[in-house]
């Protein structure tokens, strides 16, 4: 049972563009949304994160939008650049989630292509 | 800045080895974190540790254990190497989100 979904494998968005990036989640207890960026042989590293009090969350050319009632958030990149060709992953807690571990969620990841 | 090192980039070893991987953490950061990586399927968490000694499975634990003698490094061992091991395995840690992550350790069981 898939709890946090990217429907889309890939994406492909010209130089300068909007690039929109979805993920979908199935669990009402998520709180806390992540998103990272993974280039090929490198680790994950993190973009920008919203919580579930907030609707929009802005960082220079990121933004990521939660609509709770859709159980649905994006990442928009403006303007997409070439080096932000990579593996997209988002990622989702529930901050009572045992342990005191705040676990997360991946969904399965979108490859985004930028073309100069 | 958060610096997660993991001991090797890329491993080659042979099925019925036991393997270990070996993470460290410099931020003293309680929970950390292994995860695999495989094409199409994301990152799903083998296991967890939220302090020296405690371990919880994640959802994929089959086949792995885990040892935290140390807070600041959380090792995977491989018990007896499968094929179906071959991934890209990632270790985090944090203390509250965001998780950071290593650079990764390509592992090839042949």
């Amino acid at each position: 049972d898939q709890q946090v979904k990217q429907n889309s494998p890939s994406l492909s968005v010209q130089e300068g563009r909007i690039s929109i990036l979805n993920c979908d989640y199935t669990n009402s207890m998520f709180d806390y949304f992540l998103w990272y960026k993974k280039y090929p042989a490198e680790g994950p590293t993190f973009l920008i994160s919203i919580s579930s009090i907030k609707d929009k969350n802005e960082d220079g050319r990121f933004t990521v939008f939660l609509n709770k009632s859709a159980k649905h958030l994006s990442l928009h990149i403006v303007p997409s650049q070439p080096g932000d060709s990579a593996v997209y992953f988002c990622a989702a807690s529930a901050i009572y989630s045992g342990a005191g571990s705040y676990q997360l969620t991946f969904g399965k990841g979108t490859k985004l292509s930028v073309i100069p | 800045d958060v610096k997660v090192t993991q001991s090797s980039r890329y491993l080659v070893k042979r099925t019925g080895e036991k393997v270990f991987l070996e993470c460290v953490q410099d931020m003293d950061h309680e929970n950390m974190f292994w995860y695999r990586q495989d094409p199409g399927l994301g990152l799903r968490l083998i296991y967890f540790s939220y302090d020296v000694k405690m371990k919880e499975k994640g959802d994929i634990p089959e086949g792995y254990s885990v040892s935290r003698e140390k807070k600041e490094r959380f090792s995977l061992i491989l018990e007896s190497a499968s094929t179906n091991q071959t991934s890209m395995y990632l270790c985090a840690s944090q203390s509250y989100q965001p998780q950071h992550f290593g650079d990764g350790t390509r592992l090839s069981i042949l």
